[in-house]
Formats: structure tokens, sequence, C-alpha cells
């Protein structure tokens, strides 16, 4: 039973730059969450996806976007990059799209912005 | 603003000693849920507790909540060398459509041997 995978696991990018980070929720999840977590700190919702929709967003730029895919896997694409977007990037899973349930992590992007 | 504090910011003990961490929220919620992550990786889910529990158990773990303080506590007792990790607290918050953790900054548990 393959649980939450995401890649690349380590990226290095510049200022300006643009990344696609990918993410293949657990078996028979179909509501996937990105999160920003920064060294030293807790995960940072930014939204999530279900049935290919963005349901609830946090508190970051349009420049975070994202996508979901009929096989339930996601993509979070960050524009024009900041040295503040260096961070771990986490996809967590759940099933159902509501809340009330654990969600399941991968272990996560590790991006660094020169 | 962030809604789990967890107190303390870092713990330190004995192997086979407990470790006890504390996490304060601010608004209603529909469950909280505790988390734990080894450097560098993602986080594991330990366990939830739902709005209208007051304590709950699963293996050395016992989480407790007190909704009119608005906070809860996870135990660990006989603690190993293997929970040493960061250990965060997620609030699930009443009324929201979707499932939106919020997490806290973590407490830093260090077993020594």
């Amino acid at each position: 039973d393959a649980g939450v995978t995401q890649s690349p696991t380590h990226l290095i990018k510049t200022r300006g730059q643009q990344v696609t980070l990918r993410c293949s929720p657990k078996s028979g999840h179909d509501t996937v969450s990105w999160y920003q977590q920064a060294l030293g700190q807790g995960p940072q919702f930014i939204f999530q996806y279900y049935e290919e929709e963005e349901r609830q967003r946090g508190n970051f730029p349009d420049r975070f976007s994202g996508h979901q895919f009929p096989n339930y896997s996601s993509e979070l694409n960050v524009n024009a990059l900041l040295l503040g977007d260096s961070a771990l990037y986490l996809c967590a899973s759940s099933f159902g799209g509501a809340g009330g349930q654990p969600q399941h992590f991968g272990d996560g992007t590790r991006l660094s912005i020169l | 603003s962030q809604q789990g504090e967890e107190d303390p910011q870092a713990l330190s003990i004995q192997e086979g000693e407990n470790a006890t961490m504390n996490c304060s929220y601010k608004t209603s919620i529909n469950n909280l849920q505790w988390y734990r992550q080894n450097s560098g990786r993602g986080l594991v889910h330990l366990i939830l507790i739902r709005s209208n529990e007051r304590e709950k158990h699963s293996g050395r773990l016992r989480v407790t909540l007190d909704t009119s303080k608005k906070s809860s506590s996870l135990l660990i007792t006989a603690s190993r060398a293997a929970d040493t990790a960061s250990y965060f607290c997620a609030t699930d918050h009443r009324g929201e459509g979707a499932q939106k953790l919020v997490f806290g900054q973590g407490t830093r548990l260090t077993i020594n041997p």
C-alpha cells in the first residue's frame, strides 16, 4: 500500500525562477493538501484540492498555484521565487475532502532558493 | 496567526521518563490532532481527539482536551530513544468547508539514553 510520494526530494532554484512540485496521494485518497514548513517552524497550510478544484486557501500570494489531476495526484507551482520561499513543502492526503480525519504526509520536497 | 501553540518549545529527558507537551488554541475546533516529525521527514499522525472527547489513549500516548481552556496535552509514557522527534498539535477548524489544519511551532523532544 503506497503512501504519499513527493518529487523531487530536493531542489535548488534561483530568485525569479519558477518551480513545480509533485505529489501522489496515498492509495484510496482523493484529497490533497499542501503545506509550507520553514526551518524550525510548524507547517503552514497553502491550499487543498478535492475533485480537481481548489477548495480552500491559506494566506499565500497568487504566486502559489496548484492543480489536481483526474488520478488525484497534484502539483504545486510557485512563480517568481523569493529567498523566503526556501522551505520544506509537504503534501498530505485524505479521503472525502471533509475534516475530522488524519492526514497522511509525504516526506516533502526541500526547496532552496539562492 | 497560527492557532496551536506548543509548550515547551524544547524538552530533554532521560529514557524511561514520561514526557508531557501542551498545546493551546484560540477558537472553536472540530478536532485536535497530534503529529510527530523526525528530522527532515514528513509528519506522522499520532492521535486525533474530537471536540466532544476529553481523553484518548493509544499505546504509550495519552491525549487530553479541555475545550473550556482551549488546551490539550500529549503524554508519552516510558519514553524511548526512538521517541526523539518534534511533536506538533494541529487544530481542525469548526465551520470550515474543507479540512485545514493549523499547526503550532512544535515541541522538540530529546530522549537521552
